[in-house]
């Protein structure tokens, strides 16, 4: 089955400074890839995805990169902010597993003012 | 327009006790997926169920057991509960189950304890 390993698992960074966060993922025929943002206590919020057929895809501070040679993907923000605080997960799926997503283990940002 | 309901929001039994949490999808879905995630880890597929049927099942013993109703609510029952059952488990819905990138909407999760 699909494994999504994701680093790191904690980051830390100074309000306005730039966040990466990388997953890579094993099964070759996975082609959809959403984040989830998770604040304490909340649900998991679909903040953006990218198929398997588009790079890169932008919406506003984030983007989000893939390179489905190297199987790997990775979430950008940008200008980040407090309330950009919370566990971010990827996953990965694939039409042969119906699209159900393998998540990765989280990674928690902490933005400091 | 309502998202992903679940109820309870908060759940505590013992050891060897049942319990059956249930779920609401957002409307215009009619696929219901549930995940346990435990502490400081990502949601783990339990089952997802389409037309009344479970699709596809995860790493899960058979004491974990679901229902569609008709009007694609769901509910999860866990028997024989574990110490190891204590977790937040989130539905998620979406529409058509198998559907090339359609996102999974979750719910706010019931958090389950197990003394």
């Amino acid at each position: 089955g699909e494994n999504v390993e994701q680093h790191p698992s904690t980051l830390s960074v100074q309000e306005g400074d730039s966040a990466v966060i990388k997953c890579t993922y094993s099964d070759s025929a996975s082609n959809y890839f959403p984040w989830y943002k998770q604040e304490l206590g909340k649900r998991p919020q679909l903040i953006i995805d990218i198929r398997s057929n588009v790079g890169e895809k932008k919406d506003q501070r984030i983007a989000v990169t893939l390179n489905k040679t190297a199987k790997h993907f990775s979430l950008h923000i940008t200008e980040t902010q407090p309330e950009d605080s919370a566990v971010y997960f990827c996953a990965a799926s694939s039409s042969g597993g119906s699209y159900i997503p393998t998540f990765g283990r989280g990674t928690s940002l902490i933005v400091h003012p | 327009d309502a998202g992903v309901t679940q109820s309870p929001t908060h759940l505590i039994k013992t050891r060897g006790q049942q319990v059956t949490l249930r779920c609401s999808p957002k409307s215009g879905h009619d696929t219901v997926s549930w995940y346990q995630q435990a502490l400081g880890q990502g949601p783990q597929f339990i089952f997802q169920y389409y037309e009344e049927e479970e699709r596809q099942r995860g790493n899960f013993p058979d004491r974990f057991s679901g229902h569609q109703f008709p009007n694609y609510s769901s509910e999860l029952n866990v028997n024989a509960l574990l110490l190891g059952d204590s977790a937040l488990y989130l539905c998620a819905s979406s529409r058509g189950q198998g559907i090339s990138g359609q996102p999974q909407h979750f719910g706010d999760g019931t958090r389950l304890s197990i003394l």
